[in-house]
């Protein structure tokens, strides 16, 4: 079974930079798994950060960036503000229209 | 405004069926893949199911193939899950998300609509 792996938690102060990690129990993870991520806060839906690896969807301030970094997608906070508090999942695409979320993680700004 | 509801969630007991049903508005349903995603609270996301614009392609998570359906009525812009023989371990809630397509990934989700299965 493929586990799609995030760190459980991270935490970043105000106006400092974050990176978070989104890596595969199989192997490596790379552009052609079209990483994305999506941030959610409790009780809300689910808002979409990034898709294909780098690429800000509409309304995402430049702040997030997405890339590989070694062997795992990456997602990087620049500049984090009190409402980037959030839980935070990656998204893989297996192939053969399947898809994996990652475990998700927690970003406080403290 | 572009908008995704989810409907059809509800108290079920184990072995049971429901049926969820996703209504889109105001844009071209017809133009994009579907995914269906659940979360137990508290928990984590997970993708549960896919179909393609037209409907002639659909895949599934493991957890749930052979039990659920995906399938679409573009005519109708929306977007089904007949869910069967369920377990308490479908409990959750069950988000209806877009996807552009060659974009791998979700741009727009419903609110989602609660299933709880127990007896």
């Amino acid at each position: 079974q493929t586990v799609v792996t995030q760190e459980p938690s991270l935490s970043v102060s105000p106006g400092g930079t974050v990176t978070l990690t989104c890596g595969l129990s199989t192997g490596s993870v790379s552009t052609s798994h079209y990483p994305s991520w999506y941030h959610q806060t409790p009780g809300r839906a689910p808002r979409t950060l990034i898709f294909s690896t780098n690429t800000r969807s509409s309304g995402v301030p430049d702040r997030f960036s997405g890339s590989i970094l070694g062997n795992k997608a990456a997602l990087t906070i620049t500049g984090a503000q009190a409402d980037d508090e959030s839980d935070y999942y990656c998204m893989l695409c297996m192939g053969s229209g399947i898809y994996v979320f990652g475990t998700g993680t927690k970003v406080t700004v403290l | 405004e572009v908008q995704l509801v989810e409907s059809g969630g509800g108290l079920v007991q184990p072995g049971g069926s429901l049926r969820l049903s996703c209504v889109a508005s105001e844009f071209t349903f017809s133009n994009y893949l579907m995914h269906w995603v659940r979360q137990v609270p508290g928990k984590g996301l997970v993708w549960v199911s896919r179909i393609k614009r037209d409907g002639t392609s659909v895949s599934y998570a493991d957890s749930v193939k052979g039990r659920f359906t995906i399938s679409r009525d573009n005519a109708k812009n929306t977007l089904y899950l007949e869910m069967n023989s369920l377990r308490v371990e479908d409990t959750a809630v069950y988000y209806c998300a877009r996807s552009p397509p060659n974009s791998y990934s979700m741009d727009v989700w419903g609110q989602g609509t609660t299933v709880t299965v127990s007896s």
